[in-house]
């Protein structure tokens, strides 16, 4: 079967650094995804990698090992927007779909 | 373009109703997928097209749920008699063909009440 875990809740300080963990294990691999998604929204796309090590986009970096099905997104400079919930996704090697895990909610306090 | 277009947005519904649902990708994109979604979860996914043709349906899709993509465009997903435990989140999302870089693009959604 695919697994795919993150905690599910977190709480970090406007201003401050968080990072989500994410953990796979699944049958295949083609890259893993973090995408963000505030209340009664869609998705929203944040990162993707494919090979080790860490991929950095403004506020937002990504790092993945797949040797230890890991992977990690770190958010710097916290603000009140960042309040939502990140989820983690793996695309598998011969599908397209991606398989989810269920989501990290991150609550921002002033 | 104005991205992944989903209508409605908001469906309320007897049971035993039928509902159907649309969603217009972004023009370029070949690949077309519906997930769906609970209050908690991840999206769960359903199916996928990879221009008019449906590759890949999910073994949790019953058959009272069908999707079309007739022209390689716009998709529709039906549900027939539908039930209380259909209430979800129905999203869609297109993609480019080749490597995933840039992410699969979500529409809004469509939130199903079934009472």
């Amino acid at each position: 079967g695919q697994n795919i875990d993150q905690p599910t809740e977190m709480t970090a300080t406007e201003g401050a650094i968080v990072q989500i963990n994410c953990t796979y294990q699944t049958s295949g691999f083609n890259g893993l995804f973090w995408y963000q998604q505030h209340a009664g929204e869609a998705p929203t796309f944040l990162s993707y990698n494919v090979l080790d090590g860490l991929e950095e986009k403004g506020r937002f970096s990504s790092f993945l090992s797949r040797s230890k099905g890991y992977s990690y997104l770190l958010l710097k400079e916290l603000q009140m927007k960042d309040s939502a919930s990140y989820l983690c996704a793996v695309r598998l090697d011969s599908n397209y779909q991606l398989i989810w895990g269920a989501g990290t909610k991150l609550i921002i306090k002033p | 373009d104005t991205g992944v277009s989903q209508n409605p947005r908001h469906k309320i519904t007897k049971r035993g109703q039928n509902v159907t649902f649309r969603c217009d990708p972004i023009s370029e994109h070949n690949r077309l997928y519906w997930y769906r979604q609970t209050l908690g979860q991840g999206p769960e996914f359903l199916t996928y097209f990879q221009n008019e043709a449906q590759l890949e349906k999910s073994r949790l899709l019953s058959d009272r749920f069908s999707a079309e993509r007739p022209k390689g465009s716009f998709s529709t997903l039906e549900i027939q008699r539908t039930e209380q435990g259909d209430s979800a989140m129905y999203l869609c999302a297109s993609s480019p063909t080749g490597p995933a870089g840039d992410g699969y693009t979500f529409g809004s959604g469509t939130r199903l009440t079934v009472v």
